[in-house]
């Protein structure tokens, strides 16, 4: 079965430095999401890519986060700098299209702590 | 804007008898409605989903959901329990954004559910 891959699984890294994740969707799905979920909430969407063009990024925030899908298909999200506030999980998901009833797939995540 | 609220923070269910983890929403039009479970530091997986049609909506390992349209709820239902059912329950609403395309789905909070022998 296929799988939305994430990597690294783990990240810790220190208040101020930089940091990136990396999504690799499940072949064939042109929509690819970011959400960040905080401990003992629900994930929260940071950007939403149509193929290669941002299509919401609306709760991103852009003074230090960025994402990219240069090609429209693997995907990387960058913080920086990183600040104690940004330890979350970070989820990658993906869709085949941006369809309502399209079924968004979830990669195992990606555990930042900043200290 | 679209919401969604699960009341229990956690539900607690003797293996065999049947659980029930709630759900309500909130949406200007018609909602199109998600649960998910989520591991112990892993990603969430999909359990079901209501677009349209029958109530009653049947998913992954056993699981269902009814839509009540007059109560704005979503219930996720198991006939019988499993120790290996523990674990974390999302539910969540599409937003569709008119504009631009997005489609973002909204979370709830999440149900700790924990089945004991």
């Amino acid at each position: 079965e296929a799988e939305v891959a994430q990597s690294p699984r783990y990240k810790i890294t220190e208040k101020s430095q930089a940091v990136a994740f990396w999504c690799d969707p499940i072949s064939g799905h042109a929509t690819l999401y970011w959400y960040r979920q905080i401990l003992g909430q629900g994930p929260e969407l940071l950007v939403q890519f149509q193929d290669e063009s941002v299509v919401d990024d609306s709760q991103l925030p852009k003074d230090r986060f960025s994402a990219e899908r240069l090609k429209g298909v693997d995907s990387t999200l960058k913080i920086q700098p990183a600040e104690l506030g940004d330890s979350a999980m970070y989820l990658c998901a993906s869709s085949f299209s941006s369809g309502r009833s399209d079924t968004q797939y979830f990669g195992p995540g990606t555990r930042l702590t900043v200290l | 804007a679209q919401s969604v609220a699960q009341p229990e923070d956690q539900v607690n269910v003797a293996e065999g008898n049947p659980l029930t983890v709630k759900c309500t929403y909130s949406v200007s039009g018609n909602p199109y409605l998600f649960w998910y479970v989520q591991y112990p530091n892993r990603g969430l997986q999909f359990l079901l989903k209501y677009i349209t049609g029958d109530n009653l909506v049947k998913g992954s390992y056993g699981f269902e959901a009814e839509f009540n349209k007059s109560q704005t709820s979503f219930h996720l239902k198991k006939p019988s329990a499993l120790v290996s059912d523990s674990a974390l329950y999302f539910c969540a609403v599409r937003d569709f954004i008119l504009t631009g395309g997005g489609n973002k789905l909204t979370f709830g909070t999440g149900t700790q559910l924990k089945v004991e022998l």
